[in-house]
Parts: structure tokens; sequence; C-alpha cells
């Protein structure tokens, strides 16, 4: 079946560090991937997103690249701030009407200054 | 992005009690909602989704007697965890989508049930 598999962490970083949270992905067909976060509280937020091969998604300085070859959709940023502290959640969708999102199982970031 | 929210955010009940968890699309009508449940350091798990004015539709393994789901109107969804044990203990999140654009999910900010 589906599935996505993301690092465990948490992966702790300083203040304007460079980030990289891997993913990499199964899936039957061709899927659309995510990048969710959930901040302290919050409920998950859609980050960035990717709908075919050599995608880029990107929002708020955080990048990911859809690489089919590698089935994998790793998040990066240049320089991490204290309130990019969170989870952040890997996911894919399959097209063809049915809206279940298969998700990873989550990377807690604390970002120190 | 839409708004949704969760009443409550938290709940503490004993062994043999029934929880009811709402979800709320403020700001648009939802045809659509999703019942989510995540377990520390794991995954959000799909457990239902949850159609306006027909049967909700459970995910292999859910014991759709135990979590009742009902979604009477177009922007309230309710999860109803009955005879609740200790393993039922867990984090209950809620996602609503326009419908159309399939894969865009927007999502409550969890409900924290506790089964003692």
């Amino acid at each position: 079946g589906d599935s996505v598999t993301q690092m465990e962490g948490p992966v702790t970083l300083s203040e304007e560090a460079f980030l990289t949270i891997n993913c990499t992905y199964t899936a039957t067909g061709y899927p659309s991937l995510f990048w969710y976060v959930q901040y302290p509280g919050e409920g998950l937020q859609l980050l960035l997103k990717a709908t075919k091969a050599d995608d880029k998604g990107s929002n708020k300085g955080f990048e990911a690249t859809y690489r089919k070859e590698t089935t994998s959709f790793h998040l990066e940023k240049g320089s991490v701030q204290v309130s990019d502290s969170a989870v952040y959640f890997c996911a894919l969708h399959l097209s063809g009407g049915y809206q279940k999102v298969t998700f990873g199982t989550g990377t807690k970031l604390q970002v120190i200054p | 992005g839409a708004v949704v929210s969760q009443h409550p955010s938290w709940v503490i009940c004993k062994s043999g009690t029934s929880v009811k968890i709402e979800c709320r699309s403020l700001d648009f009508q939802a045809t659509t909602m999703f019942w989510y449940r995540q377990f520390p350091k794991q995954s959000l798990m799909l457990m239902a989704t949850s159609n306006e004015g027909s049967k909700a539709t459970y995910e292999q393994g859910v014991e759709k007697d135990k979590f009742l789901i009902n979604h009477a109107s177009l922007t309230l969804s309710t999860l109803t965890v009955t005879s609740a044990h200790p393993e039922d203990s867990s984090f209950y999140i809620c996602s609503v989508t326009p419908g159309l654009a399939s894969y865009e999910q927007y999502f409550g900010p969890g409900t924290r049930l506790t089964v003692t």
C-alpha cells in the first residue's frame, strides 16, 4: 500500500542553521506530495505541495522538490528561525476522486536561539 | 484557508462512558469531513470519512459501532467514542475539505481524550 517515511526526530538546530527533513514515499500511482506543519497547540496547516515530478513547492522560505527517480520530497530551509519550531508531516495523495491523504509519522523541529 | 474548530480541546472520562467530540467548519460548508487519530510519535491514522447527510465511510480496522460519526449539517460533524476504554486514549483530529480540490484539507486543533 501507499506509505510515507520521514526521518525521526526530534531535530534540534541553532537559529540560522540549514534544515533538511528527509521524506520518501511508496505509491502505486503518481501522487501529489505535501508538507504540513503543526505548531504547538494548533491544527495541521498545509505548508507546501507539488503535484508532479520535478515540481518544486515553496512557502515561507521552505522548499521541497518532487523527485520521482528517488521517490523523495525532502524539506529544506536555508536559515531556520525559532518560530519554525513545530512538527512537520510529509504526506501524499493519489488522484482519482478518493480524498484520502497518507501521512508520515512527523518530525519535530526545535530551533534554539 | 478554512477555519476549523474542535470541542472540547481535551477531555478525561471514566472507562465505560461515552464521549462526544465536535468538529465545526466555521467559514465554509463542508460536504466532507475526515476524522483522524494520532498516537504519540506516530502518524495520523484516518479513521473515517464523514459525508453530510449520509453514513460515514470507515477505514479498515475501525469499529463503526464504537466510533459513531454523525455529519448532520454542512458545518458540523461529531465523533462519539462509545464505551470508552483506556486504549481509546488518543489525540483525535478532524479535517474538512472544500471538496473540489481533492487534496486540500484544513485541520482542526485536535481533541486529547484520556480514559481512566
